[in-house]
């Protein structure tokens, strides 16, 4: 079993929708969350970075974390075009990021 | 720079050649990491530098993998004796982090190795 489990997709959805995506970890020690994009032939970039347990805001973009179920989960609000890329779960309990297998989403104008 | 470099973009191999990948860091960045990402995949971490240091080579697949940085800036991952399992884009990445959780890293476009 991977220590990171992502929910596969790949999710369609239409502009203006809010996409949900998560993750599932095992390692206790994970206590930093990171989110990255990915577009496509690209290298991924850092859209969320949370610390420990709870919530965290950025623009339409909420990250969410809960330790006690070692749950991982990212709402794109107000979805557009432009969202359309490949999410990446990445926690850590150091320097070294565990990555999901990413989600792929399209949103459709 | 302004990004993390990696050349060659695109590289295709015959089974059993060598091949060495560069990456050129942002400048002054002092951890450097290379990842492997398999088609469909999430990016598989393969080993950490610290300046010119190697402080973590455990992700590295086979002994046919080595990497170097020598100089604490530019750093080349070389595979020899290339195998079919080796085709993955090879990502590299950068922090100004030294210590403790490295916070943004900063990937470059990776280089695609393709072996026949």
């Amino acid at each position: 079993q991977k220590e990171v489990e992502q929910d596969p997709g790949p999710l369609s959805v239409p502009e203006g929708a809010i996409v949900s995506l998560n993750c599932t970890y095992s390692n206790s020690a994970f206590q930093y969350f990171m989110w990255y994009r990915q577009y496509s032939r690209k290298g991924p970039e850092l859209l969320m970075y949370t610390y420990s347990s709870g919530n965290k805001e950025d623009g339409r973009f909420t990250a969410q974390v809960d330790k006690s179920s070692k749950y991982i989960s990212l709402f794109i609000r107000d979805s557009q075009p432009s969202d359309s890329a490949t999410y990446l779960c990445a926690p850590s309990d150091d320097y070294k990021l565990s990555f999901g297998a990413g989600t792929t989403v399209t949103v459709r104008a | 720079g302004a990004g993390v470099s990696q050349s060659p973009r695109y590289k295709v191999a015959k089974r059993g050649q060598d091949v060495a990948l560069r990456c050129d860091p942002i400048s002054g960045h002092v951890s450097l990491f290379w990842y492997q990402q398999a088609l469909g995949q999430g990016p598989e971490f393969l080993t950490y530098f610290q300046n010119e240091a190697q402080l973590d080579k455990s992700g590295l697949p086979s002994d046919r993998f080595f990497a170097e940085r020598p100089e604490g800036s530019v750093s080349t991952l070389k595979i020899q004796r290339t195998q079919q399992e080796d085709s993955a884009v090879y990502l590299c990445a950068s922090s100004s982090r030294a210590s403790g959780n490295t916070g943004e890293l900063f990937f470059g476009e990776g280089s695609r190795l393709t072996v026949l």
